[in-house]
């Protein structure tokens, strides 16, 4: 059971660049969440989906998009990356009892 | 939206000393979960609370939730070195986890 798989793990990007950050569930989970996760700042919230087919916006959206492509899937993209965007990024999915995790993108813009 | 605060930011301890964490809320909380992030990993759900008062211990660890449901706390006896990491509470309410600023533990062995 691999619960949430985030890939990739590790990016690089120079500024301006684009990229998409991809997620995937087998939980059969309605809810999926993507967090950034900065020094000393907690996990902010990006962007979430309640259900297929529903996108919503979170603490702090500017800057990405999202799309949940099926059940299973939560992307999120970064159109034109910028410095203040190097962070960890975090896929989650859950409903009421608890969040899962995936393991983390680290992204570093230069 | 949900507001939820945490501190202290930073707890540093003896190894066998112990530890709390505190989350506080201005609105009354339906459920509050916690969470542990070992360094350079992934936040982990430990538990739930959901009635007032309520009080469960895993091991070592005691969670707590206030009678008004405004607040929680999480209490570590005796710390290990193997409890280092951050532990963040989160309330679950309009289809989203809203997460406390968490607070980093490091234990001295």
């Amino acid at each position: 059971n691999a619960g949430v798989t985030q890939t990739p793990k590790f990016q690089v990007l120079k500024t301006g660049q684009s990229m998409t950050l991809q997620c995937a569930q087998d939980m059969n989970h309605n809810s999926m969440y993507w967090y950034r996760q900065d020094p000393g700042m907690g996990l902010r919230l990006i962007y979430y989906s309640a259900s297929e087919g529903t996108t919503d916006k979170g603490e702090v959206p500017n800057g990405y998009n999202v799309s949940r492509l099926n059940k299973r899937e939560f992307s999120l993209r970064l159109e034109s990356a910028a410095p203040s965007q190097t962070s960890v990024y975090f896929c989650a999915s859950g409903g009421v009892a608890e969040a899962f995790f995936g393991q983390g993108t680290r992204l570093t813009v230069v | 939206g949900q507001q939820v605060m945490q501190i202290p930011q930073y707890q540093h301890v003896q190894e066998g000393e112990d530890f709390t964490t505190y989350c506080n809320s201005s609105t009354t909380l339906s459920n509050i979960q916690w969470y542990k992030q070992r360094p350079g990993g992934h936040p982990v759900f430990l538990i739930q609370l959901v009635k007032s008062g309520e009080v469960k211990k895993q091991k070592r660890l005691t969670f707590q939730f206030g009678e008004a449901k405004k607040n929680s706390s999480l209490h570590i006896t005796a710390t290990q070195t193997t409890d280092v990491g951050t532990y963040f509470c989160a309330a679950y309410n309009f289809n989203k986890f809203y997460f406390g600023s968490g607070t980093k533990l490091n234990v001295k062995p």
